[in-house]
């Protein structure tokens, strides 16, 4: 297995429009993160997946947000609506298990919100 | 809620001093967690602490875990150009995901 994998690496869009990112994890972990990164801090939490189900969703995530992960694989994030604001590194990170084990992080989807 | 709390915010060595950077976290935590993460790149794990006072260390860099399980810090003996990077500490809270901390950057000049 090459790693955890995002798509794309990197997007431009237009305020007000609807974007959504794929992440591939490793293929036997069953958690798998996305995170929010802006120049000069820390992976933000936004939410996480124990295989298919969604078990937490960070409070600061606006409605236009939304995860999934269908069949405990893959998993999407989407932004409707997009605002200047978004714009940030969005990172996926897997893990075999609970939060003992590391994390495993991908390259990440830079965003830019024009 | 959790915060974990990194100084300094910024450190720049010349090549060959030491290097320390210091975690705190507003509760106890199970275990620690260290990644760096190059300019450009994403955070990469380096270690995992789990005991109260455990040390560890890789090479050049040393971690260790507070008594009361609250506080770490990473040192690294002779820093390296190729040391250049930010440092994060994660620790898990409550509801059993990390939380990481504001980071530590290290700028390394030859």
């Amino acid at each position: 297995d090459t790693g955890v994998s995002q798509d794309p690496r990197h997007k431009i869009t237009k305020r007000g429009q609807n974007v959504t990112f794929r992440c591939d994890p490793i293929s036997e972990h069953n958690r798998l993160y996305w995170y929010r990164q802006t120049l000069g801090q820390g992976p933000e939490f936004l939410t996480y997946f124990q295989n298919e189900a969604q078990l937490e969703k960070s409070r600061l995530l606006s409605d236009r947000f939304s995860a999934e992960r269908p069949k405990g694989s893959f998993s999407t994030l989407e932004i409707q609506r997009t605002e200047q604001g978004d714009s940030a590194m969005y990172l996926c990170a897997s893990s075999p298990g609970q939060s003992f084990y590391e994390q495993y992080f991908g390259p990440g989807t830079r965003l830019t919100v024009t | 809620g959790q915060q974990v709390m990194q100084i300094p915010q910024y450190q720049h060595v010349q090549e060959g001093e030491d290097f320390t950077t210091y975690c705190n976290s507003s509760t106890t935590l199970s275990n620690i967690q260290w990644y760096k993460q190059r300019p450009g790149g994403h955070p990469v794990f380096l270690i995992q602490l789990v005991k109260s006072g455990e040390v560890k260390k890789q090479k050049r860099l040393t971690f260790q875990f507070g008594e009361a399980k609250k506080n770490s810090s990473l040192h690294i003996t002779a820093t390296q150009t190729t040391d250049v990077g930010t440092y994060f500490c994660a620790g898990p809270d409550n509801t059993d995901k990390l939380i990481f901390g504001t980071g530590t950057r290290l700028q390394v000049f030859p």
